[in-house]
């Protein structure tokens, strides 16, 4: 079974800064996809970005990139130009591309506090 | 388009009551998902379908928790006798196949608190 682990429960960032959050996971499969989402106090999961493991090319949503490590099996989010919104749980997620088994596998979160 | 739909919002019920929570996917979404979160456990996947079939159930806590999906717009999580501990929000999601769009949208969540 696939296990995704965020070893970071908790992390600040003064506003306008940059931000990494870890991510990394196990698996023995190829093809699979890897998910940020966000969820903020209202507790609505808003998805942040994905990556097709088949693509080497990381993935880019304005301020939101990823640094994807394949063989590393490391998936990191980086939040550039920090904003107050930004202030939420983000969650590392995992799904195959299997036929069989196509759940989604999520991390335990990491808290992400945006100092003014 | 009206994304995953969940009710009820709120629920406040007393040990040993009979709880449904009700969840419509995104229309033409064949993956259903119902997860469970907590301060103590995070995000935990209690039960997903595909085209109304329950694939993995494994993650449903005891007998007192039954799913159902009788048709592929509407699905039903159950707990009977709810306790204390079932305290939760409840959280619906669906998706399409991995390889046709792999994004899972998730509902507002149901509040549960068991008293």
């Amino acid at each position: 079974a696939q296990t995704v682990t965020q070893s970071q429960p908790e992390m600040s960032v003064q506003e306008a800064e940059t931000v990494t959050l870890s991510c990394t996971y196990d698996t023995s499969e190829s093809d699979y996809y890897l998910f940020w989402y966000k969820q903020p106090p209202s507790r609505q999961m808003i998805l942040v970005i994905r990556q097709e493991a088949y693509k080497q090319q990381n993935a880019t949503e304005n301020r939101f990139s990823v640094n994807f490590q394949k063989a590393a099996k490391s998936f990191s989010l980086k939040i550039s130009d920090s904003q107050l919104g930004d202030a939420a749980m983000y969650f590392c997620a995992y799904r195959s591309a299997d036929n069989y088994g196509q759940n989604f596998v999520f991390g335990p979160g990491t808290r992400l506090s945006v100092l003014p | 388009d009206a994304g995953v739909i969940q009710s009820p919002r709120h629920e406040v019920t007393e040990m040993g009551q009979e709880v449904t929570l009700r969840c419509k996917p995104i229309s033409g979404h064949d993956y259903l998902f119902w997860y469970r979160q907590t301060m103590m456990r995070g995000l935990e996947l209690l039960i997903y379908f595909n085209n109304n079939v329950p694939i993995d159930d494994s993650g449903m806590p005891e007998d007192r928790f039954s799913a159902k999906m009788p048709n592929a717009s509407f699905s039903t999580l159950k707990i009977q006798p709810s306790e204390p501990r079932d305290s939760a929000v409840y959280f619906c999601a669906s998706s399409l196949q991995a390889h046709s769009g792999n994004t899972i949208y998730f509902g507002e969540g149901s509040w549960l608190t068991v008293v």
